[in-house]
């Protein structure tokens, strides 16, 4: 079976930091995703990719890049961390935009 | 626009008794919404439970079902008789054609008390 791994599992920064999240999914999926989860706010969407190199924004883009070098691949940079922030980010990945995506277990970003 | 709205948390209910989690969506610009239901158990990563695909069709896995209600833009999740084990948080979702990706909603806290 498919795996969907997500590093680190938990991440620490400082205000102002450049911080960056990797996922890797070795379904062999085309599309892949990035969600923020918030308490009480559900998942929102933030970056998602079609295919390699294709990166297309989400609702939550602004203060984030992302980066889909490889189809197996699709990293998240914090472009700057916001003091006290803290949020789990879920990588996803489907065959097709329109099914449901497996997620992976998230990486929990706490900033200090 | 395309929207997800479910019960608020947190719901608790006792073993043995039923439980329902509302959910209603706006699908503006999805020409074909699909229906998911995902759930995240403590200390595991998010799933899908169950979805629907065909409007007036119903989905079902662990006892829980939920049918696609294109008349009332609904998607409850209903279980007749909940245990220990189901104590988790609950995720509907929207997508289909037209969409970017799936959009869920906020989520519901449920606790099963023995």
């Amino acid at each position: 079976g498919g795996i969907i791994t997500q590093t680190p599992k938990f991440l620490i920064g400082q205000e102002g930091q450049k911080l960056t999240l990797k996922c890797q999914q070795n379904f062999n999926h085309d599309t892949m995703y990035w969600y923020r989860q918030d308490s009480g706010k559900g998942l929102r969407l933030i970056y998602y990719s079609i295919t390699e190199n294709d990166l297309q924004k989400g609702d939550l883009s602004e203060g984030y890049d992302a980066s889909r070098e490889k189809k197996s691949s699709f990293s998240l940079t914090v472009t700057s961390a916001q003091k006290n922030e803290m949020a789990v980010f879920l990588c996803a990945s489907s065959r097709r935009r329109d099914e449901a995506p497996l997620f992976g277990e998230g990486t929990r970003l706490s900033v200090l | 626009g395309d929207s997800v709205t479910q019960t608020e948390g947190p719901v608790t209910v006792s073993e043995s008794e039923s439980l329902i989690i509302n959910c209603t969506y706006s699908a503006t610009s999805i020409a074909y919404p699909n229906l998911f239901w995902y759930v995240r158990y403590p200390g595991e990563g998010l799933q899908l439970l169950l979805k629907v695909i065909t409007a007036g069709q119903k989905g079902s896995s662990r006892g829980f079902e939920a049918t696609y209600n294109k008349e009332t833009t609904s998607f409850h999740l209903q279980k007749a008789s909940v245990q220990e084990s189901d104590s988790a948080v609950y995720y509907c979702a929207l997508g289909g054609q037209g969409g970017r990706a799936l959009i869920f909603g906020t989520g519901t806290t449920v606790s099963v008390s023995p």
